[in-house]
């Protein structure tokens, strides 16, 4: 199975920051990643796929970047509501497998 | 709009079964691929595996190989999962959710399975 690493783990940032979160597979996953955003009590909300298309609603405050084995999640001015748990998934072979996430928590 | 509405909250036995629907809503059935997914208490998020609505070939990961079963109604746009052999460990929210070009974009609201005895 491809492991997916992310970092960091936790990360606590002021409103209007610029943040970034890193994904690392384990083996080259073309751009068949996908970003995730979760908050508590709810299911996973698609942000990003194949590595850096938005999803249609999405904030252009989210971005994506990257290919192969490292990938990037940026929350551009960082909003209250930003607040949540973020996972990627790979989905280059099978089984479809996440990341651990990172928790943003707003200073 | 697009809608997956997933049965209700089960509790179950040590050794017992669950199935799981997720019924569709908003988009043409037999046009989008339907992952599965589950969430323990505590963990991310864990792909269980996908079902073609065409022609119903599940694609299971390997992990549940065995004891999982996923099949979908046309005729009530309706998908299904069943997990046999219930554990402790499969105490978790359940998920179904649509694809986009393979990454699931749109999902169900969970439903909890609690395994206790």
């Amino acid at each position: 199975d491809i492991q997916l690493t992310q970092s960091p783990p936790f990360l606590s940032a002021s409103v209007g920051d610029r943040v970034t979160i890193t994904c690392r597979a384990s083996q080259g996953i073309r751009n068949y990643l996908a970003w995730y955003q979760q908050k508590p009590g709810k299911a996973p909300y698609l942000l990003i796929y194949a590595a850096s298309t938005l999803q249609s609603g999405v904030p252009s405050r989210f971005s994506g970047s990257g290919s192969g084995t490292e990938f990037t999640l940026t929350i551009s001015n960082l909003q209250p509501g930003d607040c949540a748990t973020y996972y990627c998934q790979q989905l280059d072979s099978y089984p479809f497998t996440f990341g651990p996430g990172t928790k943003v928590d707003i200073k | 709009q697009v809608q997956l509405v997933q049965s209700g909250p089960e509790m179950k036995t040590p050794g017992a079964s669950v199935r799981i629907s997720c019924k569709t809503f908003g988009y043409t059935f037999t046009d989008f691929y339907i992952h599965w997914l589950r969430q323990a208490p505590r963990q991310g998020p864990e792909w269980m595996g996908m079902i073609s609505p065409t022609s119903g070939t599940p694609t299971y990961s390997q992990k549940f190989q065995g004891r999982v079963t996923m099949t979908r109604d046309t005729s009530t746009s309706t998908m299904y999962m069943e997990l046999r052999s219930l554990r402790s460990e499969d105490t978790a929210i359940y998920y179904c959710a649509r694809d986009f070009g393979v990454f699931p974009s749109a999902w169900g609201q969970g439903t909890q399975v609690t395994v206790s005895s």
